[in-house]
């Protein structure tokens, strides 16, 4: 089946660099976009990597490697406002995307 | 404040009831999405949209009842539930098709309605 697998949870220090990790098993793949949600919140856009290599988007960066089947997000000098849930989703083509269960990033003091 | 209302934002019902969802849009998308989304689950993909017509439809079960009258307004109708179908039911819009890439990928999602099936 379809899937994208993610870390159910990750923690890091303010100021310090993250990485969340996404792995897909998916047919058709066309690319791989990043999402923050808020508690109580929509899921809010972030990056989408159509081709292998890295997107930087300020803070954010966001990395696909389609041999390996694998991207990441990779959020810089972490901020208390950056603790929230991350999904990748893949697009599989025409109007489906896969969501991943998501990872819940805590950041602390 | 991302273009996509939706309403209610909380519906408590009983598996009898007969209700409906409202998502709304003001950015000029051709295509509309309802989602699931339970906790500690991935964000199951419902239904799609494309030009007010259906083009996908996730295996959901018949209680559930899209329309889509117009490119801007998307409803889901919803009748003799379960109570497993309590979650966050949200709604989403792109420009177009997901095949595009860049920035024409980005789904704008609204706040969401908290549906509890008692």
């Amino acid at each position: 089946g379809q899937s994208l697998e993610q870390p159910s949870e990750v923690t890091a220090v303010e100021g310090a660099i993250v990485q969340i990790n996404c792995t897909y098993q998916t047919s058709g793949f066309y690319g791989l976009s990043w999402y923050q949600q808020h508690d109580g919140g929509a899921p809010t856009f972030l990056s989408y990597n159509a081709l292998d290599g890295l997107e930087e988007t300020g803070r954010f960066s966001s990395f696909l490697s389609r041999s390996d089947s694998y991207g990441y997000l990779l959020l810089q000098e972490l901020q208390m406002k950056d603790s929230a849930s991350y999904f990748c989703a893949g697009n599989t083509g025409g109007f489906k995307t896969i969501f991943g269960a998501g990872t819940r990033l805590f950041v602390k003091a | 404040e991302t273009g996509v209302t939706q309403t209610p934002r909380h519906l408590v019902m009983g598996m009898t009831n007969k209700k409906s969802l409202k998502c709304e849009q003001h950015l000029g998308h051709n295509a509309m999405y309802w989602y699931k989304q339970s906790a500690k689950k991935p964000l199951e993909l419902m239904f799609v949209y494309n030009f007010k017509e259906q083009t996908e439809n996730n295996s959901v079960p018949s209680r559930f009842s899209p329309e889509c009258p117009n490119s801007s307004h998307l409803f889901l109708h919803l009748h003799t539930l379960q109570p497993e179908d309590s979650a966050l039911y949200l709604c989403a819009s792109s420009l177009r098709p997901q095949t595009s890439g860049g920035a024409d990928n980005e789904q704008f999602f609204g706040p969401g309605t908290r549906l509890t099936v008692l």
